[in-house]
């Protein structure tokens, strides 16, 4: 059982890549969603996903995509880098009870 | 008012010592609290849960106070593997997809 894992641990892009940031989760759960964090800020939502093919904004959506085509992935996709997505990205799943399970994280540097 | 709010501290500690967070929390329909400890360059980590009874996990006990919309984080006899950040992290009740809101955290450092 390796929880929440994200692929890669760390990314160097210039401005105007894109990329994605992937993540699995082996516990089945439906609920997934992407934080970035910064420091002075906290954890900020990004998007989240409440099941398979189902997907949302949340505080931050702006320059991201995602997509959920099985209940294991949550891809997060960067369209097109900006310095200000220079951050700690973390991949989380949601618990029966809300309890929320992060992955290892995604150290992102935008030059 | 900020939906969760923590003082940042740095609380610096001696071994040994009891030490105890606070947070606020605006939205009072707000149902499911949560402490969540970070490691420096960690993922953040689920420490407790807090119930409306208050509950205790070893040298931690987490009480919530509906009334005044706060919970507390109470360390005691602080170990050197306690040094963190703390989060403080509550639920945004009434929304589809009901998103956990997380504080800034709060930093603790342990000394001996």
């Amino acid at each position: 059982n390796a929880g929440v894992t994200q692929t890669p641990k760390f990314q160097v892009l210039k401005t105007g890549q894109s990329m994605t940031l992937q993540c699995a989760q082996d516990m089945n759960h439906e609920y997934m969603s992407w934080y970035r964090q910064d420091p002075g800020m906290g954890l900020r939502l990004i998007h989240y996903s409440v099941g398979a093919g189902i997907t949302d904004q949340g505080e931050v959506p702006n320059g991201y995509n995602v997509s959920r085509s099985t209940t294991e992935d949550f891809p997060l996709r960067l369209l097109s880098a900006a310095p200000s997505q220079t951050s700690v990205y973390f991949c989380a799943s949601r618990g029966d009870y809300y309890e929320q399970y992060f992955g290892p994280g995604t150290r992102l540097t935008v030059t | 008012r900020k939906e969760v709010e923590q003082d940042p501290g740095p609380f610096n500690v001696p071994e040994g010592a009891t030490v105890a967070f606070n947070c606020t929390y605006s939205n009072s329909a707000s149902q499911s609290f949560f402490w969540y400890r970070q490691d420096c360059r960690k993922e953040p980590k689920l420490l407790m849960s807090v119930y409306s009874s208050g509950n205790e996990d070893g040298r931690f006990t987490a009480q919530l106070n509906r009334a005044s919309q706060y919970i507390s984080l109470l360390i005691r006899d602080s170990k050197l593997s306690d040094s963190a950040t703390y989060l403080c992290v509550v639920n945004r009740a009434n929304q589809a997809g009901t998103a956990l809101i997380f504080g800034k955290g709060t930093t603790l450092s342990v000394s001996s």
